[in-house]
C-alpha cells in the first residue's frame, strides 16, 4: 500500500513567491520520522528537513519549514521566497519506528520557478 | 562530511550480462541501501543491509542481489541484465536511528540495450 502520497506532479511559482510542497503519509506506529529531500538535475539527493512524530514544533531550516499536521497526516514543505536555484524534484519520505531502517519515498514533485 | 561514492555514472551493458555497481561510503554507517528511481515512481528500495554480509529485501528485489562483505562497501549486482533494468540506481547511507538521514551517492544511469 502506497504510504506516501505527493499528489503535485508539477509546479511552477514566480521567484520570491512562497510553495507549498504537499505530502501525506500513511501509518499505523506512534514513532516515526518525515523528511524532504531535493534532486536538482545534477542528480544528487539533498536533505532538507527532518519532523519526529513526537516533535510540538513544526521543524525550520532557513528558508525550508514543515507544517505538520498530525491528525490529518499530512507533512507538507514550505519554501519562503523561493529563488531559481530551488527549482529541482522534492521528494517526501518516511521511517517508521521498530526494526526497520529504511525509508519509504513519494513519487516526487517536479517544481519550476520562474524568473 | 559523509561521502557516498559509486563506481560509475553512466554504464551501458548489454541484455543477458552481469552488472556490478559498487557504493563505498567514507562514516562508518552501519545501514547501506540501494535504491532505484524512475520517473512517477519515486525512489523504490531495492535492497538494505544493516551490517556486514547481513541484508534484507525490499520492495523490488527480483532480479538483484546485494553483498556487503566490509562495513564501508555496498555492492548491488544484476545477475543477468534485462532491458527494463535500465534505470538510475542510488546508494545511500544512514546511522542507525529514527531522525537519521540517509546520505546518497550521485547515481548510476544504467541503460540496457
Amino acid at each position: 500500500a502506497q504510504k506516501i502520497t505527493q499528489t503535485q506532479p508539477g509546479m511552477f511559482v514566480q521567484e520570491k513567491e512562497a510553495v507549498t510542497l504537499d505530502c501525506t503519509y500513511d501509518t499505523s506506529d506512534q514513532s516515526y520520522g518525515l523528511f524532504w529531500y531535493k534532486q536538482p538535475s545534477s542528480g544528487e539527493m539533498i536533505f532538507l528537513i527532518y519532523q519526529g512524530s513526537y516533535d510540538e514544533q513544526n521543524a525550520t531550516e532557513g528558508r525550508y519549514s514543515l507544517n505538520f499536521q498530525k491528525a490529518r497526516k499530512s507533512a507538507n514543505l514550505v519554501i519562503s521566497a523561493s529563488q531559481l536555484g530551488d527549482s529541482a524534484m522534492y521528494f517526501c519520505a518516511m521511517r517508521e519506528g521498530g526494526g526497520a531502517q529504511k525509508l519509504v519515498f513519494g513519487q516526487g514533485t517536479r517544481l519550476t520557478i520562474n524568473p | 562530511d559523509v561521502k557516498v561514492t559509486q563506481s560509475s555514472r553512466y554504464l551501458v551493458k548489454r541484455t543477458g550480462e552481469k552488472v556490478f555497481l559498487e557504493c563505498v561510503q567514507d562514516m562508518d554507517h552501519e545501514n547501506m541501501f540501494w535504491y532505484r528511481q524512475d520517473p512517477g515512481l519515486g525512489l523504490r528500495l531495492i535492497y538494505f543491509s544493516y551490517d556486514v554480509k547481513m541484508k534484507e529485501k525490499g520492495d523490488i528485489p527480483e532480479g538483484y542481489s546485494v553483498s556487503r562483505e566490509k562495513k564501508e562497501r555496498f555492492s548491488l549486482i544484476l545477475e543477468s541484465a534485462s532491458t527494463n533494468q535500465t534505470s538510475m540506481y542510488l546508494c545511500a547511507s544512514s546511522l542507525l536511528g529514527l531522525q537519521e538521514t540517509q546520505y546518497f551517492g550521485p547515481g548510476t544511469r544504467l541503460l540496457v540495450l
